[in-house]
């Protein structure tokens, strides 16, 4: 399933789907973005990262997107599990400044066994 | 392996009433954050520091203030405090190794005003 994650805070998902959150930045001078994961009762943690000159980056079962063109950054997360239930933010850095971290809103992950 | 240890995990004020909130990191890190996060809305920056001895305003520093007076410590301090501060806060801290700025956070502190 799709979520664009500004507009659709909630994304529900059967195990074993792969699952593809979105997320809208607004600065094009932003060049570096992370996405985090927040489990209820927890702070976020850090999932996977990517620069701005780069498109694609991989990681265990998590795969980032970057579309600079429109502004666009995807997280796709490979046969999902229970586990991966959690609030899923997108953060941009932004160079020329002291790189403090600016977070989207956050996209609600619900994975049904 | 502490990381980062946030002081209290929760507290009930009554409005009009002070406190702090205190957040200690072991990583040496350079930067660190407050954060308030409510439903809907996200993580929303309150103050930030740069490096020890400096602070400064975040997207909503109203009615917070805070202080760094050591490398490792950060804290938040509401005077006078009102029901709209309910609120978790999350404290963070991160190192700067040119773009790479990954942030550790707290659990959290759970703060109602009432």
């Amino acid at each position: 399933g799709e979520s664009v994650g500004l507009h659709l805070p909630t994304l529900s998902v059967q195990e074993g789907d792969n699952s593809i959150i979105n997320c809208a930045y607004s600065n094009s001078a932003s060049d570096y973005f992370i996405w985090y994961k927040q489990e209820s009762g927890k702070g976020p943690q850090f999932i996977i990262d990517i620069r701005s000159n780069m498109d694609k980056r991989q990681g265990q079962r998590v795969t980032v997107l970057l579309n600079k063109t429109v502004k666009h950054l995807s997280l796709q997360i490979a046969a999902t599990q229970p586990g991966d239930s959690a609030v899923y933010f997108c953060a941009e850095n932004t160079s020329g400044g002291s790189y403090i971290p600016t977070f989207g809103r956050g996209t609600s992950l619900i994975v049904h066994p | 392996n502490a990381g980062v240890t946030q002081t209290p995990k929760f507290r009930v004020l009554k409005t009009g009433q002070s406190m702090t909130l205190l957040c200690a990191q072991d990583m040496n890190h350079e930067y660190m954050y407050w954060y308030r996060q409510d439903p809907g809305m996200g993580l929303r920056l309150i103050h930030y520091s740069v490096g020890e001895g400096t602070t400064a305003k975040g997207e909503v520093p109203d009615g917070y203030n805070v202080s760094r007076l050591k490398k490792q410590n950060f804290l938040l301090g509401l005077e006078s405090a009102a029901p709209s501060q309910t609120s978790v806060y999350f404290c963070a801290s991160s190192y700067h190794r040119g773009l790479h700025t990954e942030a550790f956070f707290g659990q959290g502190t759970r703060l109602t005003v009432v």
